[in-house]
Parts: C-alpha cells; structure tokens; sequence
C-alpha cells in the first residue's frame, strides 16, 4: 500500500503531552517526515529523519517509529500549536512521496 | 536564506492547461536536490504532485502522471509544472518546495508561500 493514515483529529489540554500517529505499511521501510501547518499559511517541517528537528523548531517536538507507525509527539503542548499535522514519507517504491490526511491538533 | 515563490494565471478555465512556475532565490538549482509540486484543494489535505531532480529526473503521482510535466530551468533557476485538462477538481493552492532524499528518508525543508488555482469558466 502507498497509503499514510492519519487520526483526523486529536485535543490535548495546555502543557500536556500528546502523540500524533502515522500509519503505512512504507513506514517499515522508511522514515516519515512531518508539517505542521497553519490556517493560510504554508506547511512547516518539524520532523525528519530518525528523530530531527530543523532549526528553530523548539525542542518539544520529537518524532519516532516502531514497525509501520511513526509518531510526532509534542511534550508540553503550546496553544500556539494548534495546527494541521502533516506525515509524509516515500512510497513502497522509494521513488514517489505520499501524505497522510492530516490530524488536526487542538490544545483545550 | 532558500525562498521559493510561485507565479502564474490564478484562473484556468476547464479542459486548459495550468501552468506555473516557482523561482528560487538563495540556492542555485543546479547544485542539487530534488525540487516538487504539492497541492492542496481547500479544506483538504496535501497531495504530492511530483518532483523534478536538477539533471531532469522526474518522478509523478500515478494518479496525475498523465497530465503532469514537470520541468527545469537552471539557467533562471526556476522549475515549472504544467497540469493538463484540467477540472474543478484540479482546483488547490499549489506549492513548490525543495526536496530532500536520502537512503530511507525524505523530507521538503523549503517551501513556497503557495497560490491558488481555480478551474471555472
């Protein structure tokens, strides 16, 4: 399969821990990458690699992967990180690049 | 600092061809990388439209490859997609992004601001 599935959407309560999942059988083989994305403004990559943060994306962003599931997980949670959530990661083929639907994050 | 700035007609009739074109500034497109397409139909999700590697590589979505033609242009540094016959449902905010692979992993570090495409007549 070249699907990604993603939960659509997830809430977490100011400054807890939450964990958005990733799921698809290239995920065995290859590392998911991930977007956070606000309303009317481009995506914005947070994850890549193992477990890579660009720079400036604070530290509370971490990514990780176990069989076909990766995970962003987001320890202490900011209202400013109230946003769509985007995996992404190569094919079954290793040529082309699929998205999940998304999982839109709410801090309550 | 990578920018990357789409350009092109935010109308396209039916049956037409979308064409736009993504310039780059601070990277010169022939040192590397991949450089690709993203669309986003309003209030759905990204889809990957394809990717074009400098030498002219090009790898599509199997569920747009026959409409798609990604292209390059070192010599201005910009890359450029063509969608054919079009519909309402080809209506998105295109992205362009530069692209990043590796052995097991791939990512797109940068990415253009967007722009809106409508089909209509």
């Amino acid at each position: 399969s070249s699907e990604l599935t993603q939960d659509p959407a997830v809430s977490v309560a100011l400054g807890q821990t939450v964990r958005i999942t990733c799921q698809g059988d290239s995920l065995r083989s290859y590392y998911a990458s991930w977007y956070q994305q606000k309303p009317g403004q481009a995506p914005v990559l947070v994850i890549y690699g193992k477990n890579n943060r660009p720079s400036g994306i604070p530290d509370r962003f971490s990514g990780s992967s176990s069989g076909n599931t990766a995970s962003l997980t987001i320890t202490g949670a900011q209202a400013e990180d109230e946003a769509d959530y985007y995996c992404n990661s190569r094919d079954s083929s290793g040529n082309l690049r699929v998205f999940g639907g998304g999982t839109k994050l709410t801090v309550l | 600092q990578v920018q990357l700035q789409e350009s092109g007609p935010g109308l396209v009739k039916p049956s037409e061809t979308l064409s736009l074109t993504c310039a780059v500034s601070g990277y010169s497109i022939s040192s590397g990388y991949y450089w690709g397409w993203i669309r986003q139909p309003p209030g759905k999700g990204l889809e990957w439209i394809g990717s074009i590697y400098h030498s002219g590589s090009t790898y599509y979505n199997p569920s747009l490859k026959s409409r798609v033609t990604i292209s390059v242009d070192t010599s201005k540094n910009q890359f450029s997609l063509k969608l054919s016959s079009v519909t309402a449902a080809d209506t998105a905010v295109y992205y362009c992004a530069r692209d990043r692979t590796g052995y097991d992993w791939a990512f797109s570090d940068y990415w253009g601001q967007g722009t809106l495409v409508t089909v209509s007549s």
